[in-house]
């Protein structure tokens, strides 16, 4: 069966530092991956989203990138954090596939101080 | 700007009760309507609609979507206190981008 795994569970980083988010999937193959921010008492944003390795997609302006070295590895980079980068980080996958679910990570909650 | 607008926002029920959440959308392209349920820190899917009037059932879960009108409804009948999340709406505008409603924070009191 497929699994999502993503971490850290939380973090806590001052403004200025660097930030990586590491998400793996395991048990299937050339998924779509997804990273989406939760803001506290908001739903999910989506932030990039990919269909292959090195391929990305950004679909909001922002501080942060994203990366896919690895088919089943997506990656979630920041050189510098902002205060308004705090909040609920989730990555996902799916089938790539028409009419499919998407299954979310733990997810890591960030507070940038 | 593509919206989906989940109401109540909050809703706070008692053991027993039967609650209906609400979701309505716009935006510019439709695939489907998905509903979730966030606890602690996952989403965990609950369903997917595609079309207009079928209903879709989970033990005390149902759910349906109006097409025409551009909103779905998510019942969940004799509530327990494991009931007790945030529901989320969603919609798939093509390879599972999704875009989510605030969600409705469910509290199912003892």
């Amino acid at each position: 069966s497929q699994t999502i795994h993503q971490w850290p569970a939380t973090l806590v980083q001052p403004v200025g530092s660097p930030l990586s988010l590491e998400c793996t999937v395991e048990g299937t193959s050339n998924p779509n991956l997804y990273w989406y921010r939760q803001a506290a008492g908001r739903g999910l944003q989506l932030l990039f989203y990919s269909v292959g390795i090195g391929q990305i997609s950004s679909e909001v302006p922002q501080n942060l990138s994203a990366s896919r070295p690895q088919d089943r590895q997506f990656i979630l980079s920041s050189k510098k954090l902002l205060l308004s980068d705090s909040g609920f980080y989730l990555c996902a996958w799916s089938v790539p596939r028409v009419n499919t679910e998407a299954f979310f990570g733990q997810g890591t909650r960030l507070t940038v101080v | 700007e593509d919206k989906v607008v989940q109401s109540p926002l909050s809703l706070v029920v008692h053991e027993g009760d039967t609650v209906t959440l609400n979701c309505s959308y716009e935006v510019t392209n439709f695939r489907s309507l998905l509903w979730y349920k966030q606890e602690k820190k996952a989403p965990t899917f609950l369903f997917m609609l595609t079309s207009s009037g079928i209903e879709k059932k989970s033990g005390r879960l149902s759910s349906i979507l109006d097409k025409k009108e551009l909103f779905s409804i998510l019942n969940i009948t004799a509530t327990q206190t494991g009931d007790s999340a945030v529901y989320l709406c969603a919609v798939d505008q093509g390879a599972q981008k999704l875009v989510f409603g605030q969600g409705t924070r469910l509290t199912i009191n003892p």
